[in-house]
């Protein structure tokens, strides 16, 4: 099994409607990252997460850590066509940073 | 700002061939990894190192070589490539500090094994 579930791996939804992407890891986290990937092109930083009960927003995303379960959730608010892409959560496991391990991502389409 | 820089953006290259991926940071970040990326199979960590002269096996290390000789450049060797190391190779580097820090990520090379 994946150290690391991210779910669901893809998503379509109409522009306007709310979203909810959850990641969890098998092992304890030390510090959860946010990433999104436009098609064919490289990761961008969202947010970075490290205490249990951590909510950090930016525009309309906002994530969330639950470090007693071990997962995190981004929530996307009122989506638009510009929140189209994939979104992959990272898990640092070791208390360092210095590697990370990745969820499959989650592809999300917006719909008109 | 240069960020992360990765070359080449496209290759293509026969099976049994060899060649060198490269990546350099100019942030003075300490850690550095390489990733590749798969359908389906999101971001698997290949080699990293925390420091100019270190360097440890991720995920999937097999058929890839790393060094680390200077803080700034990280490049990744495919030794004799195999149509299964077709891939998306993503390169990664972060600074090593009191609290953690985001991985800041180049733009891929897009690498086609025939």
């Amino acid at each position: 099994s994946q150290e690391l579930e991210q779910s669901p791996q893809s998503l379509i939804v109409q522009e306007g409607k709310n979203l909810t992407i959850n990641c969890t890891s098998s092992k304890t986290l030390y510090g959860l990252y946010w990433y999104k990937q436009k098609y064919g092109e490289g990761l961008i930083f969202l947010m970075m997460l490290q205490k249990g009960g951590e909510e950090k927003s930016h525009e309309k995303i906002t994530a969330k850590l639950d470090e007693k379960k071990q997962q995190s959730s981004l929530h996307i608010t009122a989506s638009q066509p510009s929140h189209a892409g994939i979104y992959l959560c990272g898990a640092d496991n070791t208390g360092t940073a210095s590697k990370l391990t990745f969820g499959t991502g989650t592809r999300l389409q917006v719909t008109l | 700002n240069a960020g992360v820089t990765q070359t080449p953006k496209f290759q293509v290259l026969k099976t049994g061939q060899s060649m060198t991926l490269q990546c350099a940071q100019d942030m003075n970040h300490e850690y550095m990894s390489w990733y590749r990326q798969d359908p389906g199979m999101g971001l698997r960590l290949i080699h990293y190192s925390v420091g100019a002269g270190i360097t440890d096996q991720g995920e999937v290390p097999n058929g890839y070589n790393v060094s680390r000789s200077t803080t700034e450049d990280f490049p990744l060797r495919l030794l004799s490539a195999a149509p299964s190391q077709t891939s998306v190779y993503f390169c990664a580097s972060s600074p090593r500090g009191v609290g953690n820090q985001p991985q800041h990520f180049g733009d891929g090379t897009r690498l086609s094994i025939l």
